[in-house]
C-alpha cells in the first residue's frame, strides 16, 4: 500500500522564522511531488511541484527532494501569519499523465505574530 | 492560469432530492478530473476519477448509482448526488489536470447540506 507520511504537527513558528515541513513516501517509483496549502474551510491550493532531486525555489518557498531517501520537504522563509494553514504533501506515480495522488494527512502550521 | 471553478459554492436541499455540482477548467483542457469529499477535520477522500468521454472510475465504497459523474467535454465534469440524505452533507471538491500533465488544480469546492 502506497503511503505518504507527514510530521504530525501542529507546528508553531514565530513570524519571520523558517518553517520546515517534512514528508516521506513509500513508493520508490514515484515521479512527481506536490505541496498544497489548505486554509480552514477552503480547498487545497497548489504551492509547488518538484520532479528532480535537489532544491526548487519559488519566492519564500523552497521544495527539496531526495529520491534515494524517499523524502520531500517544504521550507517557508520569513513565515507570515497568513501562512497559517494545513500543508498537504502529495505524490504521483507518474509524469505526463493524470493519476491518482496519494496525500499525506497534512501538517497544520501556525505562524505566531 | 490553471483556474478551476465549481458551481454552486453552497447548496442546501431537502432529503431525497438530487443535486448537481459542476466543475469547469476555465483556461485549459482537462482530459481527467477528480472528485473528492472532505468531512470536517478530516483528510481529502478521493471519490472517483473522471475521464472525458468515458465512464468514471469509482473508489471502493463509493456508490456509483448514487454519485453520478459525467465528463462530457474537456472543460466540464458534473457530479450528481442522487436522492441525497443528511449523511451526504459534506464539502465536495473537484480537481482538474491539464491534458498531458500530472498536476492537479483544485476547484473552490461545494458545500452540501442535506436537511
Amino acid at each position: 500500500q502506497k503511503e505518504v507520511e507527514q510530521n504530525s504537527g501542529p507546528l508553531s513558528v514565530p513570524e519571520g522564522a523558517i518553517a520546515s515541513l517534512n514528508c516521506t513516501y513509500s513508493d520508490r517509483g514515484s515521479q512527481s511531488f506536490f505541496w498544497y496549502r489548505q486554509y480552514s474551510g477552503k480547498s487545497p491550493e497548489l504551492i509547488m511541484f518538484i520532479y528532480s532531486n535537489g532544491d526548487k525555489e519559488d519566492g519564500r518557498f523552497t521544495a527539496q527532494l531526495n529520491k534515494a531517501s524517499q523524502y520531500v520537504s517544504l521550507l517557508i522563509r520569513d513565515s507570515q501569519p497568513s501562512d497559517s494553514a494545513t500543508y498537504l504533501c502529495a505524490v504521483n506515480p507518474a509524469r505526463g499523465s493524470a493519476r491518482q495522488l496519494t496525500f499525506g494527512s497534512g501538517t497544520q502550521l501556525t505562524v505566531l505574530p | 492560469g490553471a483556474v478551476v471553478s465549481q458551481h454552486p459554492s453552497w447548496v442546501i436541499c431537502k432529503s431525497g432530492t438530487s443535486v448537481k455540482i459542476e466543475c469547469r477548467s476555465l483556461d485549459f483542457q482537462a482530459t481527467t478530473m477528480f472528485w473528492y469529499r472532505q468531512f470536517p477535520k478530516q483528510s481529502l477522500m478521493l471519490m472517483a476519477t473522471s475521464n472525458e468521454g468515458s465512464k468514471a472510475t469509482y473508489e471502493q465504497g463509493v456508490e456509483k448509482d448514487k454519485f453520478l459523474i459525467n465528463h462530457a467535454s474537456l472543460t466540464l465534469s458534473t457530479l450528481t448526488v442522487t436522492s441525497a440524505h443528511p449523511e451526504d452533507s459534506s464539502f465536495y471538491i473537484c480537481s482538474a489536470t491539464p491534458t498531458g500533465r500530472e498536476t492537479q488544480y483544485f476547484g473552490p469546492g461545494t458545500r452540501l447540506l442535506v436537511l
